[in-house]
């Protein structure tokens, strides 16, 4: 079974820019959760869907966004970018109360 | 508010000894708890759960972890560690009864001396 596939993996943004990254779950998994990594702040809960709804959110600004498709597929957006968004962003799809990452997408503002 | 605290940032211990990373948490129910482990560039890999029953639970890899009601904790441990367990270790505590919404621990970065 496929893993959860993350793109693009690697960005380079500029200030004030939005982004979009998608994220592909697990066969049959109906939760994709999204996190943020800094070496600053280390691994946060930004929000998690679950059949197409928003079911949990972190202490995020409303800059951060997501959705979930019908095929579970997922997206985040982030607008007006800062150099603070720089990031290793995470999808993570659950079944049973495990979650299962996938590699991340590297966003760099500059 | 939920914490989960990982008092060591690096430890280095030499091939083939033991290893065990410390895990404490502040969570008011009881917790669903994990270890996942992160290589450079990668995403995170679930090491173990513990959801409920029995407190010594077995994971992947050789690791196994123990959770200690009385001492909110759940520590991590391995009995002799390979060089390709160099990596950083993160432990976290589920939100919720899905467990799908994870607060995290700072990590612990393990070394290993050849």
């Amino acid at each position: 079974k496929a893993g959860v596939t993350q793109t693009p993996r690697y960005l380079i943004k500029t200030r004030g820019q939005q982004v979009t990254l998608s994220c592909s779950p697990i066969s049959g998994h109906r939760s994709v959760s999204w996190y943020q990594q800094t070496p600053g702040q280390g691994l946060q809960f930004l929000f998690e869907y679950f059949s197409e709804t928003q079911r949990n959110k972190g202490n995020f600004p409303g800059r951060f966004s997501g959705r979930q498709f019908s095929n579970s597929r997922s997206e985040m957006n982030v607008s007006t970018l800062e150099l603070g968004d720089s990031a290793l962003y995470l999808c993570a799809s659950s079944v049973a109360g495990e979650q299962y990452f996938g590699p991340g997408t590297r966003l760099t503002v500059t | 508010a939920q914490s989960v605290t990982q008092p060591d940032i690096h430890i280095t211990v030499s091939e083939g000894a033991s290893l065990e990373l410390r895990c404490n948490y502040s969570y008011g129910a009881t917790p669903y708890l994990f270890w996942y482990v992160q290589s450079p560039g990668q995403g995170l890999q679930l090491l173990l759960k513990y959801f409920s029953g029995d407190t010594l639970v077995q994971g992947i890899k050789g690791f196994e972890a123990e959770f200690k009601r009385s001492q909110s904790s759940f520590n991590l441990r391995k009995p002799s560690v390979h060089w390709s367990d160099a990596a950083e270790y993160f432990c976290a505590v589920g939100l919720n009864n899905a467990g799908n919404m994870l607060t995290f621990g700072g990590g612990t970065r393990l070394m290993v001396k050849p």
